[in-house]
Formats: structure tokens, C-alpha cells, sequence
């Protein structure tokens, strides 16, 4: 049973437009949120999270948005590069719960 | 570099035999965890310690898998027999106790052979 799903597996996008990846939960209880980006071959390396007292946070190019009633997230890359090419997991954890719950990823390709 | 390492990074093994995996987590985190990753999946969560207690594991920790951190600071992930089934990246994170963002390590491909 998926809890966390990300329903696009890629997504292409010109160097300098928007990037924007989706993510949806099905948990009520998940409070905390959180986008990992992954190279081949390498860990998921964190970027960006978001409580669920919020609806936006925002660290530089990259933006999440909470929709809590929807159970929707998204993550927004302004403006793309193509060092951002690689695999974006979405993920989320209940409040005092020690483990995340992760998507399946949505690969990004940014071209030059 | 003061981030998760773990080794090895590669590791390929005959059905049946057991194998080690080490991990290191930030030095100050004292929550560490072990998850799994398969092709085309995102990581799931195979256990956690906090210190040295192993808190939590998932049904998804058979029999044939033992974790330790007996000095809560770096940790082994063991499997025995090993199976076809176990081929995967194991990925360890680590966190502080009052946050709850993990770091994760580069993680060690299994191939079971």
C-alpha cells in the first residue's frame, strides 16, 4: 500500500523554465514532509521539507507547497538547470514516528 | 567529509552467503536507520536505533537480517543466506533526536548472485 505516490516517473523541462514535481499522500497523520534529490549510485541527498503548519517554504530556486486538504505537495525548481537532472523522491513521516515513507520518484532531465 | 559514509560501497555474493554492511552516521546524530532500495522504487525502512537500542523494525526485516550500533555510534547491517530477493541498495541516514530530517549515506549495492 502506497501512502506517498508520485505519479509522473519523468519529466522534461527547458534550462531556465519552472519545474514543477508532484507528489500525493494518502496518510492524515503524516505531518512532515520532505523532497530528496538522487544521483546514480548515490544516497538521496536532502533539499528541501515543509511542516504541516505551513502551506510554503521556500530555500533559494526550490519552493514546496503543502495543500493539506488536497494531501498534495509540489516541489517548484526556478529557474531549472541542468545540474538539477536526477531522480526526486518525495517524502513523509508522522509526528513522532522515526521512519519515512517514500514516493517512487519522478525522474528530472533538465536540457541545455 | 563529516556526512554518512558506508561500506562497502559494492558488493556482489553467492546465494547463501551472509554479508556485512557498515555504516557511519554525522558524528553528534544519535539516531541512525537502515532502509532498502529496489529498481524502481523509493527507499523503504527496514529499522532504526536510537543510541544503541534497536527501537524499530519493519516486517520487511526478515529473520536473516540483524542490525547493530553497540557503541551508538556506527552500525552493522548482517545478512544471512542470502537470496536473490536481497539484491538492492541498502541506504543508512542518520539524524539528531529533535529533528526530522535524515542524511543519508551513498549506500552499499547488494547483488546476490
Amino acid at each position: 500500500d502506497q501512502q506517498v505516490k508520485q505519479n509522473s516517473p519523468s519529466l522534461s523541462v527547458q534550462e531556465g523554465r519552472i519545474s514543477i514535481l508532484n507528489c500525493d499522500y494518502t496518510n492524515s497523520m503524516f505531518d512532515y514532509f520532505l523532497w530528496y534529490k538522487k544521483y546514480p549510485a548515490e544516497g538521496p541527498t536532502f533539499l528541501i521539507s515543509i511542516s504541516s503548519i505551513k502551506d510554503k517554504n521556500e530555500d533559494g530556486r526550490f519552493t514546496v507547497f503543502l495543500n493539506k486538504s488536497a494531501k498534495h505537495l509540489s516541489l517548484h525548481i526556478v529557474p531549472s538547470q541542468p545540474g538539477d537532472s536526477a531522480v526526486y523522491f518525495c517524502a513523509a513521516s508522522e509526528a513522532g514516528a522515526n521512519n519515512l515513507f517514500f514516493g517512487t520518484g519522478t525522474r528530472l532531465t533538465v536540457i541545455p | 567529509d563529516t556526512g554518512v559514509s558506508q561500506d562497502p560501497r559494492h558488493k556482489i555474493t553467492k546465494r547463501g552467503q551472509n554479508v556485512t554492511f557498515r555504516c557511519d552516521p554525522i558524528s553528534e546524530h544519535n539516531r541512525l536507520y537502515w532502509y532498502r532500495q529496489t529498481l524502481g522504487q523509493g527507499p523503504e525502512f527496514l529499522t532504526y536505533f536510537q543510541n544503541e537500542a534497536q527501537l524499530e523494525k519493519s516486517r520487511l526485516l526478515s529473520d536473516r537480517f540483524s542490525a547493530e550500533r553497540p557503541k551508538g555510534s556506527f552500525s552493522t547491517l548482517e545478512i544471512q543466506r542470502t537470496e536473490q530477493g536481497d539484491s538492492a541498495m541498502y541506504l543508512c541516514a542518520s539524524s539528531l533526536e529533535a529533528q526530522e530530517t535524515q542524511y543519508f549515506g551513498p549506500g552499499t549495492r547488494l547483488l546476490v548472485l
